[in-house]
């Protein structure tokens, strides 16, 4: 089955730092999903990746995609404290995983100091 | 964006009694949504696939007579736990896919059991 490596597994940056979080997979990647939780809360989701070399930002997070499609980043700069959370990597169980649920990674608790 | 809800948010029963949480896509269709189970500073655990009008997908190590899972509508699908002891104790999220565009699944807010 497919495992997700995250790391770091905790981080504490202090505001206005830049950071970057990884997810490592042990076989090719379908479809790559970054999602944000508050602990105890739902889901928040950020982006999708699906192409080896795929890139997308939104505000001032960017999801990076290798071009081997094993390996994604997920970059933030200038951090605030609306950013602290717990993030989280998913990925398809199958190729076109449409029908299928996410295999997550343990997640990076990220805390920022004022 | 497309907005999953969950009921109810928090339950606390005695342990033998059996809960029910809802998963209830709000503006959009979905054939199949996933429940999830997160222990305290631990990941989401896939532990089954609801499929519209059809038997439940289970995850392999779950029980499929301890949660039970029906999926009766497009909107709706209901996980209930039989006979809860307290090592059900947990954080379960729903999550479903719009069946017209299932790039992303739209997550619920979860529901915390808690069982004494």
């Amino acid at each position: 089955s497919q495992e997700l490596e995250q790391s770091p597994q905790s981080l504490i940056v202090q505001e206005g730092k830049n950071l970057t979080i990884n997810c490592t997979s042990s076989k090719t990647l379908y479809g790559l999903y970054w999602y944000k939780q508050k602990y105890g809360e739902g889901l928040i989701f950020l982006m999708m990746l699906q192409k080896g070399g795929e890139e997308k930002s939104h505000e001032k997070i960017t999801a990076k995609l290798d071009e081997k499609k094993q390996q994604s980043s997920l970059h933030i700069t200038a951090s605030q404290p609306s950013h602290a959370g717990i993030y989280l990597c998913g990925a398809d169980k199958v190729a076109g995983g449409g029908a299928d649920g996410l295999t997550f990674g343990k997640g990076t608790h990220l805390i920022i100091q004022p | 964006g497309a907005v999953v809800s969950q009921h109810p948010s928090w339950v606390i029963c005695k342990s033998g009694t059996s809960v029910k949480i809802e998963c209830r896509s709000l503006d959009f269709q979905a054939t199949t949504m996933f429940w999830y189970r997160q222990f305290p500073k631990q990941s989401l655990m896939l532990m089954a696939t609801s499929n519209e009008g059809s038997k439940a997908t289970y995850e392999q190590g779950v029980e499929k007579d301890k949660f039970l899972i029906n999926h009766a509508s497009l909107t709706l699908s209901t996980l209930t736990v039989t006979s809860a002891h307290p090592e059900d104790s947990s954080f379960y999220i729903c999550s479903a896919r719009d069946r017209w565009t299932s790039d992303e699944q739209f997550f619920g807010p979860g529901t915390r059991l808690t069982v004494l």
